[in-house]
């Protein structure tokens, strides 16, 4: 256990579909960062927040968006979903939001659009 | 671009072989991060270098950071079965982790 924890583990929908992906990040963790992993794909930046900010932004497409609340737990939301949004979603944290830190990731959310 | 590029993307080799895989960067890097990812499973941190040269050991595995911070390599000597996986270089700049292309090892028994 990494200490990062993601739910759902699973998620089936379909197109056109909206889902909330939700990640708690390590204790004592500011940072939050999401990536997608395609089949056979390297992983995607999509964004980062830090103690409640947004701190940068990757690939992310404009249907989708993200938050991180008081608490430091963080949501992906993806709306509007096609066929190639299936992918895994990770979710990491870090203890400061610099590129020197360590990334602990969960064990993601796997998506699948039908 | 922001990404580092790694080769080979694929490698298969019978246990026992040894295994290399390089980074390359078209910048010159902060510092380099390996990870490594498992089938099925998530990235878990390996190590980090930031020194020009650095060379770190981790039993069987060592990586290597280039004189001038383009590169980087790992290299595991006799694989194992348990060193099947995706090992990742990792740019750490600013707020941001780009990852590396990746290698995917196969240990054939």
């Amino acid at each position: 256990d990494s200490g990062v924890t993601q739910t759902p583990k699973h998620l089936i929908t379909a197109t056109g579909q909206r889902v909330t992906l939700r990640c708690s990040p390590r204790s004592g963790d500011l940072s939050v960062y999401w990536y997608q992993q395609s089949l056979d794909q390297g992983l995607q930046f999509l964004i980062q927040y830090y103690n409640g900010e947004e701190r940068a932004k990757g690939n992310i497409l404009e249907r989708f968006s993200a938050q991180q609340f008081p608490d430091l737990h963080s949501e992906l939301n993806l709306s509007s979903l096609e066929l190639g949004d299936s992918a895994l979603y990770f979710c990491a944290s870090s203890v400061e939001g610099t590129g020197a830190n360590v990334l602990t990731f969960g064990a993601g959310s796997r998506l699948t659009v039908l | 671009g922001q990404q580092v590029m790694q080769i080979p993307q694929y490698q298969h080799v019978q246990e026992g072989e040894d295994f290399t895989t390089y980074c390359n960067s078209s910048t010159t890097l902060s510092n380099i991060q390996w990870y490594k990812q498992r089938p099925g499973g998530h990235p878990v941190f390996l190590i980090q270098l930031v020194k020009s040269g650095e060379v770190k050991k981790q039993k069987r595995l060592t990586f290597q950071f280039g004189e001038a911070k383009k590169n980087s390599s790992l290299h595991i000597t006799a694989t194992q079965t348990t060193d099947v996986g995706t090992y990742f270089c990792v740019r750490g700049t600013g707020n941001q982790f780009y990852f590396g292309t990746g290698t995917s090892l196969t240990v054939i028994p």
